[in-house]
């Protein structure tokens, strides 16, 4: 089934430790992102990628970063997590080349940093 | 910058009535494109449905519809027939024309649909 696929669903991190968000989408699709779900905040962007081989910074970007190295893979990675981190992460894809794509969400990945 | 607002944080509705939930949004541009997304308990984030700016006409997508107010930059969205599948976090979002797809989420609403 065609779609975004994030690993893993859940994770349970010490503070200043290292991790990488991995995010695969099947779809061909130009555009991936990368959100943070917070209670009370909702969804904000972390890093956004237009195309291949191109990233930007989204709402939230300090802390994460992304890499792009082709269409299908969007990983993000917490070079050293802090408690401030806990979070849901959607990965997100769309076309990216019709004005108001709307976007298709993965299930998330839910982390606890302690 | 574009906020999105939404005033009910949660809402409840018999099953079969219908409900409308409110959100407004404040934009200096011209073009742009909104949605209404559905998230269940298993978190996933679908999406209801989608309003060109330029458009009059408001989306229907089944028993979901919107009212779309340009002036009054308000994006209402109405269940009508209310499910019990229809119980979800319901998210207004804003994207500006040519932003490719940098979506601004409001906060929220939870609804319940009750038997």
């Amino acid at each position: 089934i065609a779609g975004i696929t994030q690993a893993p669903t859940s994770q349970i991190l010490a503070a200043g430790r290292r991790m990488t968000l991995r995010c695969t989408q099947d779809m061909r699709h130009n555009a991936m992102y990368w959100y943070r779900q917070d209670l009370g905040l909702g969804l904000r962007l972390i890093h956004y990628s237009n195309t291949a081989g191109t990233t930007g910074k989204g709402e939230v970007p300090d802390g994460y970063s992304v890499s792009r190295a082709n269409t299908d893979d969007f990983p993000l990675t917490l070079a050293s997590a802090v408690p401030s981190q806990t979070s849901v992460y959607f990965c997100a894809s769309s076309v990216g080349t019709a004005p108001g794509s709307p976007l298709h969400f993965g299930n998330g990945t839910r982390l606890t940093v302690t | 910058a574009q906020t999105v607002t939404q005033s009910q944080p949660e809402m409840s509705v018999q099953e079969a009535e219908t409900v409308t939930l409110s959100c407004t949004y404040d934009t200096s541009e011209n073009n742009y494109y909104l949605f209404w997304y559905k998230q269940p308990p298993s978190r996933q984030m679908i999406l209801v449905i989608r309003q060109e700016a330029y458009k009059q006409q408001n989306a229907t997508e089944n028993r979901f519809s919107v009212n779309f107010q340009k002036a009054a930059k308000s994006f209402s969205l109405k269940i009508s027939d209310s499910q019990l599948g229809d119980t979800a976090m319901y998210f207004c979002a804003f994207m500006k024309a040519g932003s490719q797809g940098n979506l601004i989420f409001g906060k929220g609403t939870k609804l319940s649909v009750k038997p």
